[in-house]
This record gives structure tokens, C-alpha cells and sequence, in this order.
């Protein structure tokens, strides 16, 4: 029983590229979510899914996009990457009541 | 939106020390989790304790829903304890994503 597992663990990227970043859940939960945390900000909302097929924005969208085609699966992409966005991310799942974490994305935008 | 304060923002104490760790939420709530953050990271799940009184070995939290507010203990800290604890509520609406407080930063001296 893995949890919650994010992968890759590290990116570097220059300004315009894009990439996905992939969050797994094992433990059959309905909602998943997608943060990123910034020096002293705490964790932000980006995105989040309450089922398989549905996505929803959070608190700071822009920049990004998910797809939840599997309910297991909960994908954010960067469509062209911008140094704002330099950031670490946190994918997090629950079903009802407890939230679990993965381990947690840096990704810097050079 | 629901507001979460965590307070002190930095604490600095000697190995063996115990220390209180507060936060303090604007509405009320159904649930609330403690985390700590290793200096890897890694969000660690501590306590989800929506009231009342939990403890897990040197560690304990009591949340008092009624008055808005939960206290995390920790007896005869240890450099592991280092790190940044964050609380953490669910948002009001159907999302149930969960708002973060800032975090205490606490740093734990041989």
C-alpha cells in the first residue's frame, strides 16, 4: 500500500516548456487535490476532483490544467512554464475525513 | 473564507524541552489535521482529531471545536522534531479541500 506517490520527485525547466506532473492514489479515494507551496504562503489550492471525469479550479488556477480519467490518477499539467511557477507541489487525496499526501514535486523555472 | 492562525510562527527550543503549539480557526469546523513538515519535505500526517484529545506517543492534540481552537504538545522534543507543523481545516463548501495555516517553525537544539 503505496499512499500517494508523485511523480517526478525533481524537474528543472526553461520558460515556455511544458510538462505533466502524475499523482497516484491506491487507497480508493473519490477526491484528490493539487497544492503548491511557496516561502511562507502555506499550501494554495491549483486544482482539485471530486470523482473520475471531473475537475475543478481552486484558489490559484491560472497556468494550469488537470484531467482525473482514471480515478486513481490525477494529472497537472504546465502548458508553457514561467518562473512564477517555480514552486513545490503537493498532490492530496481523501475519501471522507483524513487527507493523505504525497511526498511532494520541485520544480524550478529557469 | 474560513481564516486558520497558527501561533508562534518560529519556536526554538532545547533537546528535552516541551513546547505548546496553537492554532486558532474563524468558523466552525468538522474536522482538523496537524501535519509536520521534515526539513526533506514530507508532509507527515500527526493527528486528524475534529475534537477532543489524541496522543501518539510524546505527541498529543486537543482540539476544542466550540472555541475555535487546537493545541499540539510536544514532551521532551528531539532534533527530529524539527521541522514546520502546519493545521489544517476543510473548506465550508462541497470540496473539502483543506485551508493550511502558515506553520510554527520549530527548531530543536542538541
Amino acid at each position: 500500500n503505496a499512499g500517494v506517490t508523485q511523480t517526478p520527485k525533481f524537474r528543472v525547466l526553461k520558460t515556455g516548456q511544458s510538462m505533466t506532473l502524475l499523482c497516484a492514489q491506491d487507497m480508493n479515494h473519490e477526491y484528490m487535490y493539487w497544492y503548491r507551496q511557496d516561502p511562507g504562503m502555506g499550501l494554495r489550492l491549483i486544482h482539485y476532483s471530486v470523482g473520475e471525469g471531473t475537475t475543478a479550479k481552486g484558489e490559484v488556477p491560472d497556468g494550469y490544467n488537470v484531467s482525473r480519467l482514471k480515478k486513481q490518477n490525477f494529472l497537472l499539467g504546465l502548458e508553457s512554464a514561467a518562473p512564477s511557477q517555480t514552486s513545490v507541489y503537493f498532490c492530496a487525496s481523501r475519501r471522507v475525513g483524513e487527507a493523505f499526501f504525497g511526498q511532494g514535486t520541485r520544480l524550478t523555472v529557469v | 473564507g474560513i481564516q486558520v492562525e497558527q501561533s508562534p510562527p518560529d519556536l526554538i527550543l532545547q533537546e528535552g524541552a516541551n513546547s505548546t503549539l496553537r492554532c486558532n480557526f474563524s468558523d466552525s469546523v468538522n474536522n482538523l489535521q496537524w501535519f509536520h513538515q521534515n526539513p526533506w519535505g514530507q508532509l507527515i500526517n500527526l493527528f486528524y482529531i475534529p475534537s477532543g484529545t489524541k496522543q501518539n506517543g510524546r505527541l498529543s492534540a486537543t482540539t476544542v471545536a466550540t472555541e475555535r481552537y487546537s493545541l499540539l504538545y510536544i514532551s521532551s522534543s528531539q532534533t527530529t522534531d524539527s521541522g514546520v507543523y502546519f493545521c489544517a481545516v476543510p473548506h465550508g463548501g462541497s470540496q473539502g479541500n483543506l485551508i493550511f495555516g502558515k506553520g510554527t517553525k520549530l527548531s530543536v537544539k542538541p
